[in-house]
């Protein structure tokens, strides 16, 4: 089955720094990767997804790029605000299965 | 519309006692999940609904764990004979489909055995 790693962990940067969130999967009939954001004391929530079909995708301050030959995904902030504070899980997922979440990583902007 | 509903939002229980979790997913969805998440940590798959398929029970800890889901709606997460490490917050999730689609998750029901 699949098995998604995400790193790092913890990452703290300064306000306007930018941010970026590493994952990797298993299994190459993988075509979909989500990435949710859990405020503290809150649900999580999608931010951003990328299909197999497209290498990157932007919304404002967030993108994710995909590469499939390395079976890698990243999530990249810029301009980091003190509300980019959160844990953000990263997800793969073959379209017909489960979809599996990363371990998470705590993602700390200091003013 | 109406999002994910989960309920009780807090629950406190003797140890050994049972307990029941209920999920009310957005209407029209087919595919639930539940999780479970200890403070701080990830989110840790328990169970996964999908249509009228055989349910995936493979994040299932113990035999005390089982779920069912009522007429492909209502979702309910059983814990029998609670001990202290089943502590933590239980999230459902539904989404239209399956994998591929954007999870919607309920506000979570805190479970504190004593």
């Amino acid at each position: 089955g699949e098995n998604v790693e995400q790193h790092p962990s913890t990452l703290s940067v300064q306000e306007g720094d930018s941010a970026v969130i590493k994952c990797t999967y298993s299994d190459s009939a993988s075509n979909y990767f989500p990435w949710y954001k859990q405020e503290l004391g809150k649900r999580p929530q999608l931010i951003i997804d990328i299909r197999s079909n497209v290498g990157e995708k932007k919304d404002q301050r967030i993108a994710v790029t995909l590469n499939k030959t390395a079976k890698h995904f990243s999530l990249h902030i810029t301009e980091t605000q003190p509300e980019d504070s959160a844990v953000y899980f990263c997800a793969a997922s073959d379209g017909y299965n489960k979809l599996i979440f990363g371990a998470g990583t705590r993602l700390a902007v200091h003013p | 519309g109406a999002g994910v509903s989960q309920s009780p939002s807090n629950k406190v229980t003797e140890k050994g006692k049972d307990v029941e979790l209920r999920c009310d997913p957005i209407s029209g969805h087919t595919a639930l999940y539940w999780y479970r998440q200890s403070l701080g940590q990830g989110l840790e798959f328990l169970i996964y609904f999908q249509g009228n398929s055989a349910p995936d029970k493979s994040g299932l800890p113990s035999d005390r764990f089982s779920a069912e889901r009522t007429g492909g709606s209502v979702s309910t997460l059983t814990i029998q004979r609670t001990q202290q490490e089943d502590s933590a917050v239980y999230l459902c999730a539904s989404s239209s489909r399956s994998g591929f689609y954007e999870q919607y998750f309920g506000p979570g029901t805190r479970l504190t055995v004593t």
